[in-house]
């Protein structure tokens, strides 16, 4: 079935350096979605890209998809430590692939933020 | 609008028993997933669920088991409780009818097996 491989597993940074976590895929992706897990909490949507090339931006949080649609990066820059937690992928299945519950989740990266 | 909600929120259980547990999707939400997260692990996809029928299921033994009810609600049932079993239980719902099928998650149930 589809796999979807995240690095680093682990991150940990200095208050205001700047994160970065990657996903990759051997298949093109039909759209990636991207979610965050704030330490004993729950995974929350935070942005979806569909098409080839997309970039977008939420405050200091960039995402691309890159122009094969095979991966995919989450960008932080300048970190704060409101920025902890796990941060997963997640792409539905391509049409005429075994469904995996309509997304498969990356491994997720755990990012710790030290002030 | 009130988000996907989970009960109970925390459970202690012996090897053994058997725990059911619960999940109110979205208004309007048809698809309900579950998805087991053991401590400091990735989400592991359990069981999808949409308009009443098991579309998938992960790879668990069958003692994990569930349904979805007519108003789209679910439970999942573990039975022979193990140790391995502890874990953080998220249920997540999403527009069915949706292309993109972003997944909105519960706050989870915290299951302890001791």
């Amino acid at each position: 079935g589809q796999q979807v491989m995240q690095i680093p597993q682990y991150q940990h940074v200095q208050e205001g350096e700047d994160f970065t976590t990657y996903c990759n895929s051997s298949t093109t992706l039909s759209n990636i979605q991207w979610y965050k897990q704030r330490p004993g909490g729950h995974p929350v949507f935070l942005i979806q890209l569909v098409k080839s090339g997309e970039v977008k931006k939420q405050k200091r949080l960039t995402f691309q998809f890159g122009e094969a649609k095979k991966n995919s990066s989450l960008h932080i820059t300048a970190t704060q430590t409101t920025d902890v937690g796990t941060y997963f992928c997640a792409s539905p299945p391509n049409a005429g692939g075994t469904s995996y519950g309509k997304l498969t989740f990356g491994q997720g990266t755990i990012l710790t933020v030290h002030p | 609008e009130a988000g996907v909600t989970q009960s109970p929120t925390h459970l202690i259980k012996t090897r053994g028993q058997q725990v059911t547990l619960r999940c109110s999707p979205i208004s309007g939400h048809t698809s309900v997933y579950w998805y087991q997260q053991a401590l400091g692990l990735g989400l592991q996809f359990l069981l999808w669920y949409d308009e009443g029928e098991e579309r998938n299921r992960g790879n668990f033994p069958p003692r994990f088991s569930g349904r979805q009810f007519p108003n789209y609600s679910s439970e999942l049932n573990v039975n022979a409780l193990e140790l391995e079993d502890s874990a953080l239980y998220l249920c997540a719902s999403s527009d069915g009818q949706a292309r993109t099928d972003t997944q909105y998650f519960g706050p989870g149930t915290r299951l302890t097996v001791l």
